[in-house]
């Protein structure tokens, strides 16, 4: 079946700590986005690619970092810099990176701090 | 500053009574407009998208509307079921925006009881 996996479900991070999630699609999708969410609130965009070896920030993208070096991945490091990284993260990708396309998301990864 | 309203963190009905979300915006003008189911620890999913000059959309006993006038959307779930109980999540892509750019209200978490 086609889709997106992230791993890991759960991930602790201790201070000082970078720590990389990992966002895989076999849906051949050009466009692929990262979003963060936080108890009652909306989801919040991190990062976005439109085509490999190309990405750009987000609304929040201090802290993290990404990599598109192949068409199916694109996994989300969180640095230390990250100072309140505890969140629900969120992959997605579209088949084009339009408006009118929907987005099929994974099933998060949920960060804690230790 | 542009802002994206859902009417209600919390809306409970019975079932068999039909469900409205609603979905307000300001400062965008969006070209098209998205709705998502999100589970608890789920990704969101997505259920219909309408352009701006469609008025009205249907699937099965999901029905959406959008005025462009009102700066509105409304999510309507006929017949509920205590199967419908979820979050909704309204998106929206500003006409002009980066390709791809979603913006998402903070979700209405739907309860049907029996």
């Amino acid at each position: 079946d086609g889709g997106i996996t992230q791993s890991p479900k759960y991930l602790f991070r201790k201070e000082g700590q970078n720590v990389t999630l990992s966002c895989e699609q076999n849906l051949n999708h050009d466009a692929m986005y990262w979003y963060r969410q936080d108890p009652g609130q909306g989801l919040r965009l991190i990062y976005y690619s439109q085509i490999v070896n190309d990405f750009q920030k987000g609304d929040i993208a201090e802290g993290y970092s990404v990599s598109r070096e192949k068409k199916e991945s694109f996994p989300l490091t969180v640095t230390s810099a990250q100072k309140n990284p505890t969140a629900f993260y969120l992959c997605a990708s579209s088949i084009v990176p339009t408006g009118n396309q929907p987005q099929h998301f994974g099933d998060g990864t949920r960060l804690s701090i230790l | 500053s542009q802002k994206i309203e859902q009417n209600s963190e919390a809306l409970n009905i019975q079932e068999g009574k039909t469900a409205t979300l609603t979905c307000n915006y300001t400062n965008y003008s969006p070209a098209y407009l998205q709705w998502y189911r999100q589970d608890p620890g789920r990704g969101p999913v997505f259920l219909l998208l309408i352009r701006e000059n469609e008025k009205e959309k249907r699937k099965e006993r999901l029905k959406v509307t959008f005025d462009t006038t009102l700066k509105q959307s409304l999510f309507h779930i006929t017949a509920s079921q205590p199967a419908d109980s979820a979050t909704y999540l309204c998106a929206l892509r500003g006409r002009g925006s980066t390709l791809g750019r979603l913006y998402f209200g903070r979700g209405t978490q739907l309860t049907v009881w029996p």
